[in-house]
């Protein structure tokens, strides 16, 4: 079975721009959930999708938001880039039950010059 | 929301074990996880343990869990110089099966 794919792996982008990330889940899993990983704060819990709705959400501004379509496919788009959303961004889906775990994707790596 | 600390560092040589400390603070916790993460690379689910377990073993790795002291370890046996990686623990949250709350991460290093 495959696992999490991400796509780009890595981007560059200048501040104000804005930027889309995807993430496709294992085959058969519904809940997508999104990550930042910085090294100063660690890894923060950004927003879960699952069944195309917005089941979750991080404490993060309102330039970050999500969707997640039919197939359980799931983008996350940032707008008017800040030098501080350069991060590694991860991707883990699951099947959403009580005795699920959560698997990663490699991430994409988002740099704002 | 809830806290989970780790300390940042630990080395050991080739062939000792390994321990890894995490603390976390969200009593009603259901489950509790172990990631690896890799140079470059995505987080890797090692292993985790329910709640109402003490102790979890699977090969070289045993998860102990104090619920009293919200103390949770990982222990690497017969560390090898592929475990060097960054470990996180987390705690995911009872009523809420997607949102985990993740530690800053110890950084192995293990010294040949």
């Amino acid at each position: 079975k495959a696992g999490v794919t991400q796509t780009p792996r890595y981007l560059i982008k200048t501040r104000g721009q804005q930027v889309t990330l995807s993430c496709s889940p294992i085959s058969g899993h519904r809940s997508v959930s999104w990550y930042q990983q910085t090294p100063g704060q660690g890894l923060q819990f950004l927003f879960e999708y699952f069944s195309e709705t917005q089941r979750n959400k991080g404490n993060f501004p309102g330039r970050f938001s999500g969707r997640q379509f039919s197939n359980s496919r799931s983008e996350m788009n940032v707008s008017t880039l800040e030098l501080g959303d350069s991060a590694l961004y991860l991707c883990a889906s699951s099947l959403r039950q009580r005795l699920d775990t959560q698997y990663f994707g490699p991430g994409t790596r988002l740099t704002v010059l | 929301g809830e806290d989970v600390e780790q300390s940042l560092f630990l080395s050991v040589r080739e062939g000792d074990s390994s321990v890894i400390n995490c603390t976390y603070t969200d009593s009603s916790s259901t489950y509790l996880y172990w990631y690896k993460q890799e140079p470059g690379a995505g987080l890797q689910l090692l292993t985790y343990i329910f709640s109402n377990m003490d102790m979890k073993q699977d090969q070289r790795l045993t998860v102990l869990l104090n619920k009293k002291d919200k103390h949770l370890s990982l222990r690497i046996a017969d560390t090898q110089t592929g475990d060097s990686a960054i470990y996180f623990c987390a705690e995911r949250e009872r009523d809420n099966f997607n949102k985990f709350y993740f530690g800053s991460g110890t950084k192995l290093n293990v010294k040949p």
